[in-house]
């Protein structure tokens, strides 16, 4: 079964700085989810990512599939970037399951 | 296009008593997955359905059972409540089953069990 386990469990940074949230697993999938929960909210689904890097506004979502290995990033980081970060993957190969990762919480001072 | 949508927003419940909840899904999502995150704690798989049949189950006692309906929404049903059933029910539907398709969560509904 896959393990997924992220780092870091709480960041803070000030506005305007660069953030890397990193996620490792321990089974080879065919993808990976990046997801943001708000507090008290919905899950939002950031990206889904299988090879190479997807860039979404100021998110960039990169893996490493030999490595096992996913990093989220975020440019010019903002206050309304506060959330909780999840990645998300499949419990093994073809699995209905997503197992997630605990998650970072990420809180952008002004 | 809409989006995921669940019914109601927040619910609360006697311990023993039965309780439903509903998810629609995305247009052209014909995959519903059901997940419950307790206060501070990862989402848990709970089952998933696709063309109206269960294709996968996590580690959830019978009590907890489903639904998927022609249109693709689908209701999670919860029979004899139990305080620890307290948590944000999310649904997800996506194109196709399993979790290779990205996933459109829903906003949850907040059980309180009392």
């Amino acid at each position: 079964k896959n393990e997924v386990e992220q780092s870091p469990q709480n960041l803070t940074a000030q506005e305007g700085e660069f953030i890397t949230i990193n996620c490792s697993y321990s089974v080879g999938i065919s993808a990976l989810h990046w997801l943001q929960q708000h507090p008290g909210g919905g899950i939002v689904s950031l990206f889904m990512l299988s090879s190479g890097k997807k860039k979404h506004g100021r998110l960039i979502a990169t893996i490493n599939i030999q490595e096992k290995h996913s990093s989220l990033h975020i440019t010019a980081s903002h206050p309304r970037d506060s959330a909780v970060y999840i990645c998300a993957a499949p419990e093994v190969q073809g699995a209905q399951k997503l197992v997630f990762g605990q998650g970072t919480r990420l809180t952008i001072n002004p | 296009e809409t989006g995921v949508t669940q019914s109601p927003t927040h619910l609360i419940k006697t311990r023993g008593q039965q309780v439903t909840l509903r998810c629609s899904s995305q247009s052209g999502h014909n995959t519903v997955s059901w997940y419950q995150q307790a206060l501070g704690q990862g989402p848990q798989f709970i089952f998933q359905y696709y063309r109206e049949e269960e294709n996968g189950r996590g580690n959830f006692p019978p009590r907890f059972s489903g639904l998927q309906f022609p249109n693709y929404s689908s209701e999670l049903n919860v029979n004899a409540l139990e305080l620890d059933d307290s948590a944000l029910y999310l649904c997800a539907s996506s194109m196709g089953q399993g979790v290779s398709y990205e996933q459109y969560f829903g906003p949850g509904t907040r059980l309180t069990v009392t």
